[in-house]
């Protein structure tokens, strides 16, 4: 079956750090892979997404690239602010018209000024 | 602003009675909604696709008994958790999927606590 594992946090890095969370996942076919941000007191938020092999998803200055060779989709970003604070979940689809989505476990990112 | 809205966000109730959770989707017509349950430090498992007009699927384990989904209107999907008990203390998400544009929405959570 599908599944996803993503680094676990909590992450803590000062305003202007860069930002690595690595995302490795197993699935059957094709997936498409998203990046999901949850701020606190508010619900997911899709961030950015990749659908074939080598696209870049980017979005607020964060980036992931779809690598079919290692099964990863890392999450980059170069400066990271206070407000990038948020919890960060890897997921993915393997395709099919319902859009069901595996998550990862989901990575708690600390900001500090 | 939300697109998604679910609600409440927090329910407190006592063992044996049941509780119903409320998505609503704001800005669209969602024939496909989605309803997940994240543990602690754990990762949203989707428990169930609902559909708007027939019955709902679920996942493997979950029971279907226990947790009644009613996709009634284009707009609204509701999950009841009957008989609740303490193990069913969770972080309930629901998410609508725009056919307009193929994405996916996410409620804010409802926090159910089951005394």
């Amino acid at each position: 079956g599908n599944s996803v594992t993503q680094m676990e946090g909590p992450v803590t890095l000062s305003e202007e750090a860069f930002l690595t969370i690595n995302c490795t996942y197993t699935a059957t076919g094709y997936p498409s892979l998203f990046w999901y941000v949850q701020y606190p007191g508010e619900g997911l938020q899709l961030l950015l997404k990749a659908t074939k092999a080598d696209d870049k998803g980017s979005n607020k200055g964060f980036e992931a690239t779809y690598r079919k060779e290692t099964t990863s989709f890392h999450l980059e970003k170069g400066s990271v602010q206070v407000s990038d604070s948020a919890v960060y979940f890897c997921a993915l689809n393997s395709g099919g018209s319902n859009y069901k989505l595996t998550f990862g476990k989901g990575t708690l990112l600390t900001v500090n000024p | 602003g939300a697109v998604v809205s679910q609600h409440p966000s927090r329910v407190i109730c006592k063992s044996g009675t049941s509780v119903k959770i409320e998505c609503r989707s704001l800005d669209f017509q969602a024939t496909t909604m989605f309803w997940y349950r994240q543990f602690p430090k754990q990762s949203l498992m989707l428990m169930a696709t609902s559909n708007e007009g027939s019955k709902a699927t679920y996942e493997q384990g979950v029971e279907k008994d226990k947790f009644l989904i009613n996709h009634a209107s284009l707009t609204l999907s509701t999950l009841t958790v009957t008989s609740a008990h303490p193990e069913d203390s969770s972080f309930y998400i629901c998410s609508a999927r725009d056919p307009r544009i193929g994405e996916l929405f996410f409620g804010e959570g409802s926090r159910l606590t089951v005394l």
